[in-house]
């Protein structure tokens, strides 16, 4: 199993929600990671976490909150959205951090009204 | 600052080569990536290079010169479902932290 799974694949919300994305990988890797990409754009890293522990947090706003709950599973907490924070949100994985290939997930499209 | 550039877009017609250049001004320096990115896909792993040279897979090639800062991406015997986004990515620490130049969309002709 050489996959990466995320849900929901689309999401709509207004700047007042919360919500939650969902990222899971059972290749046994200890590194996963958080990427914004917005259209036509390269994917800008945001956070790394690694054995479970946060590694780097890339000055995110705090309106984001990762979690990484135990190895397979990581999760990005949104509150008090803005409209330019819509965009593809991707988790990768990686078997150490620093390890060369990160396998990325089809990614989250989120849109925030 | 971090630079990575590469060109925006490049056409070519099926069963040609095409080579995609990358060059880079970096804080660090460990490793250059090249993935593919189909539209609305994530990005999957092409190749590395860390060592100065060539690095060869099937149709896929890439070389590296530190020296120089500069990377290609070669793509033999083109075919259409080679269409696709092209990013080279610079790590730049000994850690996970990936910087990606902004991508070369390959528009690939019958």
């Amino acid at each position: 199993d050489t996959e990466v799974t995320q849900t929901p694949k689309h999401l709509v919300m207004g700047m007042t929600n919360k919500k939650s994305l969902k990222c899971e990988q059972h290749m046994g890797h200890r590194a996963m990671y958080w990427y914004k990409q917005k259209a036509k754009k390269p994917p800008e890293l945001m956070f790394v976490y690694s054995y479970e522990k946060l590694s780097i947090n890339e000055s995110v706003p705090s309106r984001f909150s990762p979690e990484c709950p135990n190895s397979s599973l990581l999760n990005l907490h949104l509150h008090a959205l803005q409209p330019e924070d819509s965009a593809l949100y991707l988790c990768a994985s990686s078997q150490e951090e620093g390890a060369y290939e990160q396998y990325f997930g089809p990614g989250t499209r989120l849109t925030v009204t | 600052g971090q630079n990575i550039d590469q060109p925006t877009e490049m056409t070519a017609t099926e069963g040609a080569i095409v080579q995609i250049n990358c060059t880079y001004q970096t804080s660090g320096f460990n490793g250059l990536f090249w993935y593919q990115q189909h539209a609305g896909e994530a990005p999957t792993f092409l190749s590395y290079n860390v060592l100065d040279g060539l690095e060869e897979k099937g149709r896929f090639s890439s070389f590296l010169s530190r020296s120089k800062g500069y990377s290609y991406l070669l793509l033999k015997e083109l075919q259409m479902k080679d269409s696709a986004s092209y990013l080279c990515a610079v790590r730049t620490d000994s850690w996970g932290k990936l910087q990606f130049g902004a991508g070369t969309q390959v528009v690939v002709t019958p």
